[in-house]
C-alpha cells in the first residue's frame, strides 16, 4: 500500500524557535497533502490543504504566517512552525492524496510528529 | 453545531460483548463516509468505508442513513485488541477535499 512518512517523529524545542516537519509520499505522487493537528483527547483538526506548486489553503483560525507550508514537489510538503510557543505543542499529522485518486484509500496518513515546546 | 458528532464514550465492555457507536454529520452534501481507528499516540488508520446499503467486514458492520445523516458502527464479539478510539469521518464531494473527523469514541475491552 501507499506509504507516507513524516520526519521527525518527535521533537522538543524551546519557545521562540522554529520547527520544520516534513511529509513525504514514498511510492506515489501527491498533488494534495493535508496537515492536521490533534491535541490530547481531541479530534484531528484540519489546519491547511497543501497543493503542489501553489499556495496552501488555511482553515479559519490557523495563522498562515505562523504555520508555513511549502509543497514544492509531488512527494514532499513541509510545515514550519515559526516562533513556537508551548500552546503549539501537539501531534501534527499529514495525509497525502494519491494523484490517481478514487477509492477509500485515496488519502494516506503519515505516522505523525509529536511537538513539545518548552 | 459540529460537523461530525459522536457518542462521547468511553465504552468499557468485557470481551465478547457487542458494542455500537453512533455518529451524525451536519453537511448533507457529504459523499463519503468512513470509520477510522486510532491507537494511542498513533496516526488514524482506515477501518472501513460506509455505504448506504450497509457493509460488513468480519465482526464489524457499518450503516449509513443519509436521510437522518447518521452513521453507525457495530462491533460483535469484542476482542482485547479492539481497544482503541474510533473516529467517524466524512468527506465532501469534491476532489481534494479533506477528511472531517469526529472527536472519536474510546473503546476499552477488558478480560
Amino acid at each position: 500500500g501507499a506509504v507516507v512518512s513524516q520526519h521527525p517523529s518527535r521533537v522538543i524545542c524551546k519557545s521562540g524557535t522554529s520547527v520544520k516537519i516534513e511529509c513525504r509520499s514514498l511510492d506515489f505522487q501527491a498533488t494534495t497533502m493535508f496537515w492536521y493537528r490533534q491535541f490530547p483527547k481531541q479530534s484531528l483538526m484540519l489546519m491547511a490543504t497543501s497543493n503542489e506548486g501553489s499556495k496552501a489553503t488555511y482553515e479559519q483560525g490557523v495563522e498562515k504566517d505562523k504555520f508555513l507550508i511549502n509543497h514544492a514537489s509531488l512527494t514532499l510538503s513541509t510545515l514550519t512552525v515559526t516562533s513556537a510557543h508551548p500552546e503549539d505543542s501537539s501531534f501534527y499529522i499529514c495525509s497525502a492524496r494519491d494523484l490517481k485518486g478514487g477509492g477509500p484509500y485515496e488519502q494516506y496518513f503519515g505516522p505523525g510528529t509529536r511537538l513539545t515546546v518548552t | 453545531r459540529k460537523e461530525v458528532e459522536q457518542d462521547p464514550g468511553p465504552f468499557n465492555v468485557p470481551e465478547g460483548a457487542t458494542v455500537a457507536f453512533n455518529c451524525t454529520y451536519s453537511n448533507s452534501a457529504s459523499q463519503s463516509f468512513f470509520w477510522y481507528r486510532q491507537d494511542c499516540r498513533k496516526e488514524p488508520k482506515l477501518l472501513m468505508s460506509v455505504y448506504s446499503s450497509g457493509n460488513e467486514d468480519g465482526r464489524f458492520t457499518a450503516q449509513l442513513n443519509r436521510a437522518s445523516q447518521y452513521i453507525s458502527l457495530l462491533i460483535r464479539d469484542s476482542k482485547l485488541s479492539d481497544s482503541a478510539t474510533y473516529l467517524c469521518v466524512v468527506k465532501g464531494n469534491q476532489a481534494g477535499t479533506a477528511l472531517i473527523f469526529g472527536k472519536g469514541t474510546t473503546l476499552s475491552v477488558s478480560s
